[in-house]
């Protein structure tokens, strides 16, 4: 009966770093969202993995920031040579299914600080 | 593309009190979803209450209740006989059923529960 869970809790990383933010769906969850939420912000949309379909990247704010994810199970994203304005809270989500009807269950995030 | 809005950074209330939160939203769709949701310190966001904009009947939940206007795209939140454990961030969201699989957030209020 496990949730989502997000790993690291914390992450402390020097500006030009490269991070990887791990994300593990609830299980038989098909769909897995990631967003990102800035101080003081609402939740931006990042990335949708439905299935074995090819993700919806239409969040991804540049080229440095990409993700995967094997099957139906977990998810890395990966940000590379960091820069100060990606620090923020991750959070990851799953679903059973991609209609809208279905639940999205969070998990509790991935503080990002870049220095 | 679709903007949800959160006018009231902050709002507080007395225990026992009833307190309604305000969000408005902007779409040129006839079909989508809206929702409330819930997110402590923990920073685990919890599904509050769901609304489909076809149904004209107002979604509740125990003390949650919202106030549906389409015309005018507004989604208020009602809590009733407010709680201390209801202090958290609470963030509208909406989905539209031809937007593919973004889920739209606002800004987020602030509720802090006075004993």
């Amino acid at each position: 009966g496990a949730g989502v869970s997000q790993s690291p809790s914390n992450k402390v990383t020097e500006k030009g770093k490269d991070v990887e933010l791990r994300c593990d769906p609830i299980s038989g969850h098909t769909a897995l969202y990631w967003y990102r939420q800035r101080l003081g912000q609402g939740l931006e949309f990042l990335i949708y993995f439905q299935g074995n379909s090819a993700p919806d990247k239409s969040g991804l704010p540049s080229d440095r920031f990409s993700a995967e994810r094997t099957g139906e199970s977990v998810s890395t994203l990966t940000i590379q040579r960091t820069q100060q304005e990606d620090s923020a809270v991750y959070l990851c989500a799953s679903s059973f299914g991609s209609s809208v009807s279905y639940e999205q269950y969070f998990g509790p995030g991935t503080r990002l600080t870049v220095t | 593309a679709q903007t949800v809005t959160q006018s009231q950074p902050e709002m507080s209330v007395q225990e026992a009190e009833t307190v309604t939160l305000s969000c408005t939203y902007d779409t040129s769709e006839s079909d989508y979803y809206l929702f409330w949701y819930k997110q402590p310190p923990s920073r685990q966001m919890i599904l509050v209450i769901r609304q489909e904009a076809y149904k004209q009947q107002n979604a509740t939940e125990n003390r949650f209740s919202v106030n549906f206007q389409k015309a005018a795209k507004s989604f208020s939140l009602k809590i009733s006989d407010s709680q201390l454990g209801d202090a958290a961030m609470y963030f509208c969201a909406y989905r539209g059923s031809n937007t593919g699989n973004q889920f739209y957030f606002g800004t987020g209020t602030s509720l802090t529960v006075i004993p």
